[in-house]
């Protein structure tokens, strides 16, 4: 079996900060996802990357880059972080686009102060 | 686009007894999933079960298609089955939509 691992776990960034979250999978999958989880919000797609150098912006993208430099990892970076945010940032991977099992890493918590 | 309802949004139950739990979708489906995530904890693939019904241990999951459906049914449910499960859907094309999340509280 394959493994997500993100990085950091824990990010406590000032307002205005750009900060980055990091994500690896070695699944050897092709598409790779970013969710923000809010809490009563479920998870909601930022970005997504069929494949290496691919990207896709998904429903909540504003405020956010990304970056897919290598097939086996994909970097989130929110560009302005606003104040008293609190969030649970997930990173995903499956095989395909939406057609087979998505897995999840075990997620990043942003809190701005 | 797609947009899911689940329900409840909140369960508590004793040890022992069974679960329910309900997800609608407002087009038809093209794949769905169940997840698992323990509080604090990352998520975890239960179901991968587009249609029909599948077991796993003492989760069952049946998506009905035609009346765009799905529940997973825990069966003599455990403390550590504490957590909260979410469904996700997409129609053809589009992007993963997940529900709101239930969250299942077992006690002694």
């Amino acid at each position: 079996g394959g493994i997500i691992t993100q990085t950091p776990k824990f990010l406590i960034g000032q307002e205005g900060q750009k900060l980055t979250l990091k994500c690896q999978q070695n699944f050897n999958h092709d598409t790779m996802y970013w969710y923000r989880q809010d809490s009563g919000k479920g998870l909601r797609l930022i970005y997504y990357s069929i494949t290496e150098n691919d990207l896709q912006k998904g429903d909540l993208s504003e405020g956010y880059d990304a970056s897919r430099e290598k097939k086996s990892s994909f970097s989130l970076t929110v560009t302005s972080a606003q104040k008293n945010e609190m969030a649970v940032f997930l990173c995903a991977s499956s095989i395909g686009f939406n057609q087979d099992t998505q897995y999840f890493g075990p997620g990043t918590r942003l809190l701005v102060l | 686009g797609q947009q899911v309802q689940q329900s409840p949004a909140s369960l508590v139950l004793q040890e022992g007894e069974n679960a329910e739990l309900q997800c609608n979708f407002s087009t038809s489906l093209n794949s769905m999933q169940w997840f698992y995530q323990r509080p604090g904890g990352s998520l975890v693939s239960l179901f991968y079960n587009p249609s029909g019904t599948k077991h796993s241990g003492r989760l069952t999951s049946t998506t009905v298609i035609k009346e765009r459906r799905s529940s997973l049914h825990i069966s003599s449910s455990q403390t550590t089955d504490s957590g909260t499960y979410l469904c996700a859907s997409t129609s053809s094309g589009q992007k993963l939509v997940f529900g709101q999340g239930t969250i299942l509280k077992v006690y002694l």
